[in-house]
This record gives C-alpha cells, structure tokens and sequence, in this order.
C-alpha cells in the first residue's frame, strides 16, 4: 500500500514570496490533515478535511494560509506572503475516518525554509 | 500553544539501557499515542492507548495510560542503535467532534558510541 505522499521535499524561498504544497492521501483515506512542526517542537494541526469539507482549521492563520481538497482526494496548502517565522515543516498525514480510534498515517513532510 | 509536557526533552544513553520517558497535562485525556520520528520522516504510531490504566507492548516498547487520564508513560528495554529519533506523545481530550491531537515537543533519544 502507497503511503502518503507529499512535494516538494524541500523548499526555499524568500519573505513575502508564494508557496504551494501538495499533498496525496493513501488510497480511500477520508480525512486528511496538513500540520505545522517548527524546529524543536511536536506537529501543530493547520488545518483537518473530512472529504472535500472543512473540519476544523481554528489554527490557521487565514490572513496567509489556505488550503483546499476540492475532489476529496488531494490537498494543496499555500502560504502567501511568506514570513520568516513559517519556515518549518509542514507534515500532511491521512486516516481511514476522522473517528477517535484511527490511527494518523504521515507523509514524509515538506521542509520550507523562509530567508 | 501546546498543552502537554514531555520529558526528559532528550537522553544519552549507552546502547543496551532501558529507557523512560513520559508526557503530562493538566487536562484529561480519552487517547494517549506514542510516535516515533526519524530524521527526514514524519511520525510513525508505536502505541495506542484507549482505556484508564492500559498497559500495552509492542516488542521492545511498553507504554501505560495514567489512571488519573492526565499521563502516559514510555519504556523502551535493550536500546538499541535503531531506537535514536525523537518520541512523541500526543493525546486526544474527551468530548469535541475533530478528534485533534494535542502533542507534546518531543524526547530527543541519542545513544552514546
């Protein structure tokens, strides 16, 4: 079984510029989840997706952050403008429910520095 | 911010050393999980805990959910060159409908040659 895949592995920018990720669940995974982790620190949770609907986005910052799973399969999360303080890396994970028991399936992650 | 305290933040240990590490909040918990995150890799789930109490292993790894829901405990037997990476725990709290998952920052696992 494919596990979840995610690009660019690496990215670097500069402040104020644009950037895209994308994210690819495992096959039949309802719910997918884009997560911030910063050096030093356990993941954050951006933003959840139930199919193609919002879950629970409270912690993303939606004045630079969007993120959209239009056919409820693949996700896109973009920041623009970039600050410095969003270099991290931002982790997708997906599970079979978004239920109390599923286990969470991470992708690799995309490191993103901001210079 | 995050809402769970993980300790110790990192250990050295000589290969073959049994190995503790454990998380605590101030909130109740109904899910405590265990991962592990090798460099370059997103987490990995080791353990899951569902009940008050629970004590489960997985080989080498056994970990406990606190009585009071508020703790959990990690226990590694025998390290080994494999174990380096960082441990995290995260828990889910009782009630709400997303299910998110709080983390701790991590316990760093470095052994010493």
């Amino acid at each position: 079984e494919a596990g979840v895949a995610q690009s660019p592995r690496y990215k670097i920018i500069e402040k104020r510029q644009s950037v895209a990720f994308w994210c690819n669940p495992i096959s039949g995974h309802a719910t997918l989840y884009w997560y911030q982790q910063i050096l030093g620190q356990g993941p954050k949770l951006l933003i959840q997706f139930q199919n193609n609907g919002v879950v629970d986005d409270s912690q993303l910052p939606k004045d630079r952050f969007s993120a959209e799973r239009l056919k409820g399969v693949d996700s896109t999360l973009k920041i623009q403008p970039a600050k410095l303080e969003d270099s991290a890396v931002y982790l997708c994970a997906s599970s079979p429910t978004g239920g109390s028991s599923n286990e969470q399936f991470f992708g690799p992650g995309t490191r993103l520095t901001v210079l | 911010g995050q809402q769970l305290n993980q300790s110790p933040q990192s250990m050295f240990i000589q290969e073959g050393e049994d190995v503790s590490m454990n998380c605590t909040s101030s909130s109740i918990f109904n899910t405590w999980l265990w991962y592990k995150q090798d460099p370059g890799e997103g987490p990995v789930l080791l353990i899951a805990l569902y009940k008050a109490g629970e004590l489960t292993s997985n080989g080498r790894l056994t970990a406990q959910f606190g009585i009071t829901r508020k703790d959990s405990f990690l226990n590694i037997s025998a390290s080994i060159p494999s174990d380096v990476g960082i441990y995290f725990c995260a828990g889910r709290k009782r009630g709400g409908s997303n299910y998110q998952l709080i983390w701790g920052a991590g316990t760093k696992l470095i052994i010493k040659p």
